[in-house]
């Protein structure tokens, strides 16, 4: 079946280091691929997304990285500011049409001052 | 310009009661999902819009969970007959056209079932 997951639950940072936060599927056929920033009481908010013709994205502050061939998807942040701290989701798409996406379960970044 | 917005906010329900759950969408999106988060899990896919057509029901638990989006626009998640495993956010969200572009989530339904 099809399956999204996060390697840890929670990931703590000092502020100004990068940090690295990980996500594996399980469904080959998935050709899109995004992360989401979740802060308390609010929505998923669009960060950056990757299509599977990439392995490799840069944002403001963020890079993705897509592999298709271990099916690992990363995201990185550089120099973490306390207002990244939020819970962060990846979620693919399921590549056969149909357009829900799938979404780990998250990891919750901590920014230490 | 405004996101896509969602009402009420907070929803108490006495188990059995029905409850409807409305999304505003960004004006001119196209596409329209609506999805379930339970408490510290991450969006689960319910259902999903193409203008007025519902393409996509797959993810609806039940036959007591009906959505609509008669004009294309609103849309409206329906819960009849409440349950306590209902309680969870319920997350709408919009899409400019209809594959593979940025979902945009507006700030969700929060529903409690007593």
């Amino acid at each position: 079946g099809e399956s999204v997951g996060l390697h840890l639950p929670t990931l703590s940072v000092q502020e100004g280091d990068n940090s690295i936060i990980n996500c594996a599927y399980s469904n080959s056929a998935s050709d899109y691929f995004i992360w989401y920033k979740q802060e308390s009481g609010k929505g998923p908010q669009f960060i950056i997304d990757i299509r599977s013709n990439m392995d490799k994205r840069q944002g403001q502050r963020v890079t993705v990285l897509l592999n298709k061939t271990v099916k690992h998807l990363s995201l990185q942040i550089a120099a973490t500011q306390p207002g990244d701290s939020a819970v962060y989701f990846c979620a693919c798409d399921s590549g056969g049409g149909a357009d829900g996406l799938t979404f780990g379960k998250g990891t919750h970044l901590i920014i230490q001052p | 310009g405004a996101g896509v917005s969602q009402s009420p906010r907070y929803k108490v329900a006495k188990r059995g009661q029905d409850v409807a759950l409305r999304c505003d969408p960004i004006s001119g999106h196209v596409s329209l999902f609506w999805y379930q988060q339970a408490l510290g899990q991450g969006p689960e896919f319910l259902t999903y819009f193409q203008n007025e057509a519902q393409l996509d029901k797959s993810g609806l638990p039940s036959d007591r969970f009906f959505a609509e989006r008669p004009e294309g626009s609103v849309s409206t998640l329906k819960i009849q007959r409440t349950q306590q495993e209902d309680s969870a956010v319920y997350l709408c969200a919009s899409r400019q056209g209809s594959f593979q572009e940025t979902q945009y989530f507006g700030p969700g339904t929060r529903l409690l079932v007593l």
